[in-house]
């Protein structure tokens, strides 16, 4: 069965480093996510891509953040220069025309 | 903005019994989706059901099943003859029907213990 594969399952950083969080969507899904899960919180969407472009970004996904999708597989999440607040669970999912996006098992990251 | 709520931070059941979990959503809209999602100790993000807002008859799957109040805003899943892999995180979500591409908003989620 297709599944969004991420890595690393973990990532440990210091403040002030940049991280690149990679994702690998199901094959032929046209909308990408990014979501992030502050331990014992709630999931938060930060950013959505279709068509190469990003289509909708939250409050949360500041000029810190970027995502690309740089050769038609991957799509990786950039922190630019993380601090100690950055430390969450990060969610890559995907979806095709249908209705359920496809999350992948997560990237947790840890700035020290 | 739609927001979803969930008002119970934990609830516990007695395995093979039946344990309700509850969550309203704020929208404007008349054409979406929502969901279920369990999330277990490797925090890993699992569809257990979903529901058309369309659709009158309420979803199931298997020993899950939900209660769609459309007027009331209301979707609470039901869970039957609970198991002990049953335990986790469960997660309400609501994603719009109008927009394409639209994002997953989530609630705060319930902690399930399933007692033995």
């Amino acid at each position: 069965e297709p599944e969004v594969t991420q890595t690393p399952s973990h990532q440990v950083t210091q403040m002030g480093q940049e991280v690149i969080l990679r994702c690998v969507p199901i094959s032929n899904h046209l909308y990408f996510y990014w979501y992030r899960q502050i331990l014992g919180q709630k999931v938060e969407f930060l950013v959505s891509f279709y068509n190469n472009e990003i289509s909708e970004k939250s409050e949360i996904f500041d000029d810190q953040f970027s995502v690309e999708r740089p050769d038609g597989s991957n799509f990786t999440l950039k922190i630019r220069s993380t601090k100690l607040e950055d430390s969450a669970m990060y969610f890559c999912a995907s979806r095709g025309g249908g209705i359920e996006a496809f999350f992948g098992q997560g990237t947790r990251l840890t700035v020290v | 903005a739609q927001t979803v709520t969930q008002s119970q931070p934990e609830m516990s059941v007695q395995e093979a019994e039946t344990v309700t979990l509850s969550c309203t959503y704020d929208t404007s809209e008349s054409d979406y989706y929502l969901f279920w999602y369990k999330q277990p100790p490797s925090r890993q993000m699992i569809l257990v059901i979903r529901q058309e807002a369309y659709k009158q008859q309420n979803a199931t799957e298997n020993r899950f099943s939900v209660n769609f109040q459309k007027a009331a805003k209301s979707f609470s899943l039901k869970i039957s003859d609970s198991q002990l892999g049953d335990a986790a995180m469960y997660f309400c979500a609501y994603r719009s029907g109008e927009t394409s591409g639209s994002r997953l908003t989530f609630g705060e989620g319930t902690q399930l213990t399933v007692n033995p």
